[in-house]
């Protein structure tokens, strides 16, 4: 069984660019997590997916992370314009059910210059 | 709000000691508590997992304790091999969303 993909592994932007990132859960898992971690602090909580349905956004930074997961299939986390702060390690987590065992993608690292 | 304090932040052990990590949270409500380990460019993996209707799990040589109460909760690994070198994070529900601690860099020295 494959496990959650994340796209891409790397990415170096330019302050005020555009990055999308994409997540690709385990099939069947109705929640998808977004996480970021910025160095050495914590996995910080960005927000969370039922299928389509936004169910928790409360750790989004601002208005310019949109997150999306049209069809409740793969999602995708767009950052417009990047800031150098937006700089991290941004984790995509699928489970089955809210509350158990969340299987993590390998991440992607961003860095804006 | 809702909050994970993870200590120490980091832990150095020789080869066969034990290590043991501190996590604390601040909802009553939270019913479980995972532990993942996340080695070097690796994702982060689940080790072992607890649920607020027990107070303790053991795994061969991981064990987790809880203390409702408290709000406390432990991460015990014994006879520790150089494997056992990650970073370690706690976590703990909040409705259907985990929260993170900030992590725990283990080195276990040969």
């Amino acid at each position: 069984e494959a496990g959650v993909t994340q796209f891409p592994s790397h990415s170096v932007i330019e302050k005020g660019q555009t990055v999308t990132l994409r997540c690709d859960p385990i099939s069947g898992h109705d929640n998808l997590y977004w996480y970021r971690r910025v160095m050495g602090k914590e996995i910080k909580f960005l927000l969370h997916f039922v299928k389509e349905s936004k169910q928790d956004e409360s750790g989004m930074p601002n208005n310019r992370f949109l997150a999306e997961r049209t069809g409740g299939t793969y999602s995708t986390l767009k950052v417009q314009p990047a800031e150098l702060e937006d700089s991290g390690v941004y984790f995509c987590a699928s489970s089955q059910k809210g509350g158990t065992e969340a299987f993590f993608g390998q991440g992607t690292r961003l860095t804006v210059v | 709000g809702e909050n994970v304090e993870q200590h120490p932040s980091t832990l150095s052990v020789q080869e066969g000691d034990s290590a043991v990590i501190k996590c604390t949270y601040s909802d009553s409500a939270s019913n479980y508590f995972p532990w993942y380990k996340q080695e070097l460019g690796k994702r982060p993996q689940l080790i072992i997992d607890i649920r607020s209707n027990v107070g303790e799990k053991k795994d061969q040589r991981i064990a987790v304790t809880l203390n409702k109460t408290a709000k406390h909760f432990s991460l015990h690994i014994t006879e520790t091999q150089p494997e056992d070198s990650a970073v370690y994070f706690c976590a703990a529900s909040y409705g259907i969303k985990l929260i993170f601690g900030a992590g725990t860099r283990l080195a276990v020295h040969p």
